[in-house]
């Protein structure tokens, strides 16, 4: 069945260093890919999107890598910051249309936490 | 601030009972959708509407259902409450509807069923 799915579930980083969170999703026929953060007692935030038809996107401080091939996503932050503490979601959906169609599924999530 | 607002931002109430979420998407955006997350699930999504009507379908229970009013604000309703259903409910809007559509998120109400 549909999965999107994270490897690590925690991430510790200190303030300054630049955070990789990565992301696997099983649907071949996903075409697009987001990262959300969701504070503490907030909704997901969008963050950072990217079709099928690229590889990478870079916004500010951070960037988002996508392989098809191995079906993995990745979310990159620069010089992290404490205010980056946060869970970060990857989800994904297809164009396609059917079942699928507005449907958004997100992975688990990875509790970042940034060390001032 | 998302522009979405969702009410209320609490909800205690006890199994057997019927509850009503409201949700009012960002000004000019057609879409809305409801997402329930909960621990051992994560986010997912439950239903979409576009302009008053259904959208798409996804986990969402018979227990369950949901509208969009004509002034385009959505209520989900939440019947015969079990201990289970307890979880965060969030609210996002989109402009269209689209699947590849940013969707932007109310703050979520918290229904605890006792």
């Amino acid at each position: 069945g549909e999965n999107v799915g994270l490897h690590l579930p925690t991430l510790s980083v200190q303030e300054g260093d630049n955070s990789i969170i990565n992301c696997a999703y099983s649907n071949s026929a996903s075409d697009y890919f987001i990262w959300y953060k969701q504070e503490s007692g907030k909704g997901p935030q969008f963050i950072i999107d990217i079709r099928s038809n690229m590889d990478k996107r870079q916004g500010q401080r951070v960037t988002v890598l996508l392989n098809k091939t191995v079906k993995h996503l990745s979310l990159q932050i620069a010089a992290t910051q404490p205010g980056d503490s946060a869970v970060y979601f990857c989800a994904e959906t297809s164009n396609a249309g059917g079942t699928s169609y507005g449907k958004l599924t997100f992975g688990q999530g990875t509790i970042l936490t940034v060390h001032p | 601030d998302s522009g979405v607002t969702q009410t209320p931002k609490h909800l205690i109430t006890a199994t057997g009972q019927r509850v009503t979420l409201r949700c009012s998407p960002r000004s000019g955006d057609l879409s809305v959708y409801w997402y329930q997350q909960s621990l051992d699930q994560g986010l997912q999504f439950l239903i979409q509407y576009y302009n008053g009507e259904e959208r798409a379908k996804g986990n969402i229970l018979e227990r369950f259902s949901a509208q969009q009013f004509p002034d385009l604000h959505s209520e989900l309703n939440l019947s015969s409450l079990e201990l289970g259903d307890s979880a965060l409910y969030f609210c996002a809007s989109s402009v269209g509807g689209a699947p590849n559509e940013k969707l932007f998120f109310g703050s979520g109400t918290q229904l605890s069923v006792l």
